[in-house]
């Protein structure tokens, strides 16, 4: 059974930092691209980040650019999203999710649970 | 950067059909995928592809896309289809950047 689940959310203040990790079992992890997607209170689906399979494609969406970093570790099937200068309009449930890629990254088959992130003084 | 429309909201009574709309510029030409969330809830994926459904997903469930319009139907509509519906593409290959659609609040009256 596909399980991927989130950990490192929590409260933290306006330019601070933090990072959030996603654990993968009951899939080759190595051999799918995966992906952040964010939920902020209320509101719809954004896509934040992107990582190949080798991590050799990574993109971002503009709003993060600069401040957040994505990362894998294939031999520990992990996913990581180191989040800096963090704003207020950070704050969302944050979700890790496994993309289907045949030539080019299609839909996320799986997703995680989905953990929050509140950026507040 | 590529935008999707949907419109905010729809209600359907029990046992009728839910179309939900999906625009974007030529978005023919791309894949469309779509999801449900129901509150408190992951998203699930309930149509790839345009037209495919994932296991698990009920026939009522059915996509297409042509032109400048995708579409999500829902036949014989269940107090259980209530959610929200999201179509997703990706708008580049070699810089991958992937556009959700604002959403559309499906309500079973």
């Amino acid at each position: 059974e596909v399980q991927l689940v989130e950990s490192g959310g929590g409260l933290v203040q306006p330019g601070g930092s933090l990072r959030l990790s996603c654990a993968a079992s009951g899939f080759t992890f190595s051999s799918y691209s995966m992906n952040w997607v964010r939920q902020a209170p209320g509101k719809g689906l954004e896509w934040v980040s992107y990582i190949s399979s080798s991590s050799f494609t990574i993109s971002y969406t503009d709003s993060v650019k600069g401040r957040f970093t994505i990362s894998r570790d294939n031999a520990k099937k992990s996913l990581d999203l180191q989040m800096n200068s963090l704003r207020d309009e950070d704050t969302a449930v944050y979700y890790c999710a496994r993309v289907f890629f045949s030539g080019a990254p299609l839909y996320f088959d799986y997703w995680g649970q989905g953990i929050l992130v509140t950026v507040s003084s | 950067s590529y935008v999707l429309t949907q419109p905010p909201s729809l209600s359907v009574a029990p046992g009728k059909t839910a179309i939900i709309a999906c625009g974007g510029n030529n978005i023919g030409g791309k894949s469309v995928h779509w999801y449900q969330q129901r509150p408190g809830q992951a998203p699930v994926l309930v149509i790839y592809s345009d037209t495919d459904r994932p296991s698990g997903i009920p026939e009522r469930f059915s996509g297409s896309n042509s032109g400048n319009t995708a579409t999500l139907t829902i036949s014989r509509v269940e107090a259980g289809d209530e959610a929200d519906y999201y179509c997703q593409v990706w708008n580049s290959r070699s810089d991958p950047s992937c556009v959700f659609g604002p959403g559309t609040q499906v309500t079973v009256l």
